[in-house]
């Protein structure tokens, strides 16, 4: 597609269940990452793909959170045992650059809205 | 600890009226980017602007200009001839020039055009 596709765009979870969030990145975009943002505030950092490789995944809140990009592309996002502090929007992000010198843009999708009951 | 604030939640501005969003940022590195994006209802974010820390001139984009104060720590972003479309939120951001693209956002300030 032409942009950052994520899916789904609504989630509704009780506590206790996990949760699967897709991000089709734009092809060809190297690198990906993903935010979540609360209500009201602005997006924080969870994790970082350079490719299949996750380079950096020190924002990830707790171990129920994992995130895979087993072919370089297409990635998921998995909350374990959901907690009504995860309700959030989790926002994909891609980019054409890889790493070093970031004077580029980041492409974002709409997001996913994630609600915990 | 980097960290990037915005002290005004909401804004009003007139339509046709310039308009500067406040940012300002807190980082111990040497090089660094900053960057603006608005987020309208839709929820996806939308790149304006970016200023690098050793650009000795104020970026500019159409009617986005960045107001970089390296000394101040500042980097306002200015909006010129307002449209009811930039109704949204806006977000200032910082990632440092090494390792990855670790943005930090701000809190966002709302901006509300009026007819």
């Amino acid at each position: 597609g032409a942009g950052v596709s994520q899916s789904p765009r609504y989630k509704v979870a009780k506590r206790g269940q996990d949760v699967a969030l897709r991000c089709d990145p734009i092809s060809g975009h190297v690198s990906l990452f993903w935010y979540q943002q609360a209500l009201g505030q602005g997006p924080e950092f969870l994790t970082y793909f350079q490719n299949e490789a996750q380079l950096d995944k020190s924002g990830l809140p707790s171990d129920r959170f994992f995130a895979e990009r087993p072919e370089g592309s297409v990635s998921t996002l998995k909350i374990q045992r959901t907690q009504q502090e995860d309700s959030a929007v989790y926002l994909c992000a891609s980019s054409p650059l890889a790493g070093g010198l970031n004077t580029g843009e980041l492409f974002f999708g709409e997001g996913s809205r994630l609600t915990v009951l | 600890a980097q960290k990037i604030t915005q002290t005004q939640p909401g804004m009003f501005v007139q339509e046709k009226e310039a308009v500067t969003l406040d940012c300002t940022y807190d980082t111990s590195d040497q090089s660094y980017g900053l960057f603006w994006y608005k987020q309208p209802s839709s929820g996806e974010m939308i790149f304006l602007i970016y200023q690098g820390s050793y650009d000795e001139q104020n970026a500019t984009e159409g009617r986005y200009s960045l107001n970089f104060q390296k000394a101040r720590k500042s980097a306002n972003l200015v909006i010129s001839a307002s449209q009811l479309g930039d109704s949204a939120m806006y977000f200032c951001a910082m990632s440092p020039y090494s390792g990855t693209y670790k943005y930090i956002f701000g809190t966002g300030t709302r901006l509300k055009v009026l007819a």
